[in-house]
């Protein structure tokens, strides 16, 4: 099976730089993702990491050691609207069917303040 | 582009019945999509992996009689709830891996997900 493990709550305030980090277990990787959701919708896509190393797309970056089985997320100059949970994800490859499939982590509920 | 739709966004149904949510990939055709569950402020689980043409591939633990998955189509996947109980209330989403009809350039792993239905069971 597959274990994800992420911190349950982060505070901080608008402007600040805040890291949610994603330790996970699993065979058959392929890729961590992360998504953010807002309280009633659906998850939005975020960023996907194959490689190790650090993907930057605007305010926010993604980390992956394959090595450590460890990712991070990183979100910079922090709005308001950025108050919302934050899911990693890996992107494993199930042996008996040969598919891939999304297993989601256990969330991170970032809370920004002014 | 890349948007994914459920239908119904919400439903109430009385205990024992069946319920049945859609979802549809309305601008790309997707011939694997994903249903999941979501139960209050927690994560999301995977239930079941469904393939145009062909059975789904249910999760560990989940009920493939009580859950019945039906993807005939390229931009059409269903989940049938039956005889639902009060502990099936919970949020369903579906999410859906393009294969093609995307003008962008879409990252290989990318899920687009759909709004969501929450069903409640009384």
């Amino acid at each position: 099976g597959q274990s994800l493990e992420q911190p349950s709550e982060v505070t901080a305030v608008e402007g600040a730089i805040v890291q949610i980090n994603c330790t996970y277990q699993t065979s058959g990787f392929y890729g961590l993702s992360w998504y953010q959701q807002h309280d009633g919708g659906a998850p939005t896509f975020l960023s996907y990491n194959a490689l190790d190393g650090l993907e930057e797309t605007g305010r926010f970056s993604s980390f992956l050691s394959r090595s450590d089985s460890y990712g991070y997320l990183l979100l910079q100059e922090l709005q308001m609207k950025d108050s919302a949970s934050y899911f990693c994800a890996v992107l494993v490859l199930t042996m008996n069917t040969g598919f891939q499939k999304l297993v989601f982590g256990t969330g991170t509920r970032l809370l920004v303040s002014p | 582009g890349a948007v994914v739709s459920q239908h119904p966004s919400w439903v109430i149904c009385k205990s024992g019945t069946s319920v049945k949510i859609e979802c549809r990939s309305l601008d790309f055709q997707a011939t694997t999509m994903f249903w999941y569950r979501q139960f209050p402020k927690q994560s999301l689980m995977l239930m079941a992996t469904s393939n145009e043409g062909s059975k789904a591939t249910y999760e560990q633990g989940v009920e493939k009689d009580k859950f019945l998955i039906n993807h005939a189509s390229l931009t059409l996947s269903t989940l049938t709830v039956t005889s639902a109980h009060p502990e099936d209330s919970s949020f369903y989403i579906c999410s859906a891996r393009a294969t093609r009809g995307l003008a962008r350039r879409v990252p290989y792993n990318e899920q687009f997900f759909g709004p969501g239905t929450r069903l409640t069971v009384l």
